[in-house]
């Protein structure tokens, strides 16, 4: 069954450094997304992405945060000066179209640590 | 209020027990609805989509009731391996977003 991979599966980074976490979501999926999971609380919605563009966006996703689809098959998630409250999972996902009943899957998620 | 509520339980059964999760929705223009597990630390999976006429999926089966807002998900002979966190998902009508809800505690002891 096609997957959503993320690397790495862990980074740790010194407050104020950037990072980048990357994912290669599903071949033929059109719609991409970044979700991140601060331990033992909910997942929450960063953004979604559509035909090269950020289609919706939280308030989470501020001036620090951008997102690229550089190639045909990465999609990645820049965090420019990154904070202490950055430290979190952050899952990608993928869904063939962004009509209403087509479900997301997930990446295995990148464990981010900022000390 | 929440814009997805689960109860956090956890929700402690035998094997074989038949358990029950609620959850209720704020936005009444949500329209599609999912259950998603996720496993200590690892991806929220998909677990079953949930219609409007509700669905079985082998020993799961999903409800949906529009007028009071509220899914549930039905687990029949609980195994060892049911034990995860299950999370109520609601996708609105407009935008592509997903809202978790906070998740219900599953644990089946033998």
């Amino acid at each position: 069954e096609p997957e959503v991979t993320q690397t790495p599966s862990h980074q740790v980074t010194q407050m104020g450094q950037e990072v980048i976490l990357r994912c290669v979501p599903i071949s033929n999926h059109l719609y991409f997304y970044w979700y991140r999971q601060i331990l033992g609380q909910k997942v929450e919605f960063l953004v979604s992405f559509y035909n090269n563009e950020i289609s919706e966006k939280s308030e989470i996703f501020d001036d620090q945060f951008s997102v690229e689809r550089p190639d045909g098959s990465n999609f990645t998630l820049k965090i420019r000066s990154t904070k202490l409250e950055d430290s979190a999972m952050y899952f990608c996902a993928s869904s063939e179209a962004g009509r209403v009943g087509s479900p997301l899957h997930f990446g295995n998620g990148t464990r981010l640590t900022v000390t | 209020r929440k814009e997805v509520e689960q109860d956090p339980g956890p929700f402690n059964v035998p094997e074989g027990a038949t358990v029950a999760f609620n959850c209720t929705y704020s936005n009444s223009a949500s329209q599609s609805f999912f259950w998603y597990r996720q496993d200590c630390r690892k991806e929220p999976k998909l677990l079953m989509s949930v219609y409007s006429s509700g669905n079985e999926d082998g020993r799961f089966t999903a409800q949906l009731n529009r007028a009071s807002q509220y899914i549930s998900l039905l687990i029949r002979d609980s195994k060892l391996s049911d034990s995860a966190t299950y999370l109520c998902v609601v996708k609105w009508e407009y935008g592509n977003k997903l809202v978790f809800g906070a998740g219900t505690i599953l644990r089946v002891k033998s």
